[in-house]
């Protein structure tokens, strides 16, 4: 089974704070994806990545950044973290871009 | 661009009746399409697709969902549900070319079964 896992369900940072969040994948998948989710908006793309070292914006990637210098592990940075970042996140990886995507538990992100 | 509308954000339900959770969507090329479901507390996973074919397709725990090109649906189904359905539904698509390979998600649906 594919295993997609995030570095922590819940976290509390403080405003103006740098923050990391670690996706890691077990199924050699090309193709990684940053999410945010928050209700009533559905999930919206922040990143994306379809191979080491390559990055793609998404829907929204103000205030975010990403890097992938391994297959397995693409990893999301709040470079200042606001309070209008206080959201759902969820990780996704894919063999190929028409595929299903395979979703992580998600980190919930408080940021006061 | 494509967008995809999911016009119920919340449908309860009793236990055992049918359901139908709408989705339309609009874009300028052919598209791919997905239902995605999230129980609580859990990432999403795949319910079931439409790549190609025939434009009925079932999942394993009894949902189906129609492909309508003319109405640009792919309405959701299931005949009698159960307890643990509960949960919020998603709606995606994906276009078939270009357009950047990228999944456009609906706002998503709750679906809430009652006893």
């Amino acid at each position: 089974d594919v295993k997609v896992t995030q570095s922590s369900r819940y976290l509390v940072k403080r405003t103006g704070e740098k923050v990391f969040l670690e996706c890691v994948q077990d199924m050699d998948h090309e193709n990684m994806f940053w999410y945010r989710q928050d209700p009533g908006l559905g999930l919206r793309l922040i990143y994306f990545s379809y191979d080491v070292k390559m990055k793609e914006k998404g829907d929204i990637p103000e205030g975010y950044s990403v890097s992938r210098e391994k297959k397995e592990r693409f990893s999301l940075i709040l470079e200042s973290a606001s309070t209008n970042q206080t959201s759902m996140y969820l990780c996704a990886s894919s063999p190929g871009l028409i595929y299903e995507q395979y979703f992580g538990p998600g980190t919930r992100l408080t940021v006061t | 661009a494509q967008s995809v509308t999911q016009l119920d954000s919340q449908v309860p339900v009793f236990e055992e009746a049918p359901v139908e959770l709408r989705c339309n969507y609009s874009s300028s090329v052919s598209v791919y399409l997905f239902w995605y479901v999230q129980y609580p507390n859990q990432g999403l996973q795949l319910l079931l697709k439409y790549l190609s074919g025939s434009t009925l397709v079932e999942s394993i725990n009894g949902f189906e969902a129609e492909f309508n090109k003319s109405q640009t649906s792919f309405h959701l189904r299931k005949p009698s549900v159960h307890i643990s359905d509960t949960a919020e539904y998603f709606c995606a698509v994906i276009p078939e070319a270009g357009g950047g390979n990228k999944l456009t998600f609906g706002t998503g649906t709750q679906l809430k079964v009652e006893l």
